[in-house]
């Protein structure tokens, strides 16, 4: 059962556009919405956060739109650049003590590539 | 800046052999997971530790697969007998806690194992 539904894909998107992927959730017990950037042959790295209690956050060109209503919430990058080339992946954190605490649940991934 | 180790970084075997993965979480870090990622999609968690404790083990298959935190600091994870299946990216990830901004993971670069 996948917890976190991530599209599209794959996004091809020239320099200087705007990217977005989507991601959505069923489960309303995650207290936390991380992105992560892969790039090949390593591991993940936290690009940017939210809580759903706060609607967006920015941090530089990188923007999370949370819609809690939804159970969506999406990664913007503006500007886009070839250096932004890499697998996002969307991932939600489970809340409740157990076994679910502090356990992320990815998506399947989106695969970006920018073209100069 | 402290980084999550793993080794080895590859790994060729024949289907049957045994193999093993090591991880050393950043120091002070309680809390350690091993995921597993196959190509083209996200990480999906196999076992979680609390210290020297499991905490979360229900998707690890038990039959083939075993990890230990013997000491609470760094972590085993072995498959005996290796299948053609479990070709994947094993990705260790270590966080201070499971909640707030202590449950902030970070991942190490992964052990890219192939299975002959």
């Amino acid at each position: 059962q996948q917890q976190v539904k991530q599209s599209p894909q794959s996004l091809i998107v020239q320099k200087g556009g705007i990217s977005i992927i989507n991601c959505a959730y069923e489960n309303t017990a995650f207290d936390y919405f991380p992105w992560y950037q892969q790039f090949p042959g390593k591991g993940p790295a936290l690009l940017i956060a939210i809580r759903p209690d706060v609607s967006e956050k920015k941090e530089g060109r990188f923007t999370i739109s949370f819609n809690k209503s939804a159970k969506q919430f999406s990664l913007h990058i503006m500007d886009s650049q070839p250096g932004d080339s890499a697998t996002y992946f969307c991932a939600a954190r489970g809340a409740y003590r157990g076994s679910t605490l502090g356990r992320l649940y990815f998506g399947r991934g989106t695969q970006l590539t920018v073209w100069p | 800046e402290a980084e999550v180790a793993q080794s080895p970084r590859y790994k060729i075997t024949e289907k049957s052999q045994a193999v093993a993965f090591w991880c050393d979480p950043i120091s002070g870090h309680a809390t350690l997971y091993w995921y597993r990622q196959i190509l083209g999609q996200g990480p999906e968690l196999l076992v979680q530790f609390q210290d020297e404790s499991v905490v979360d083990d229900s998707q690890l298959p038990k039959d083939r697969f075993s990890a230990e935190r013997l000491k609470g600091v760094d972590s085993t994870l072995k498959i005996q007998p290796a299948e053609l299946g479990d070709s994947a990216m094993y990705l260790c990830a270590s966080s201070l806690g499971t909640g707030g901004r202590t449950g902030e993971l970070f991942f190490g670069e992964g052990s890219r194992l192939t299975v002959l």
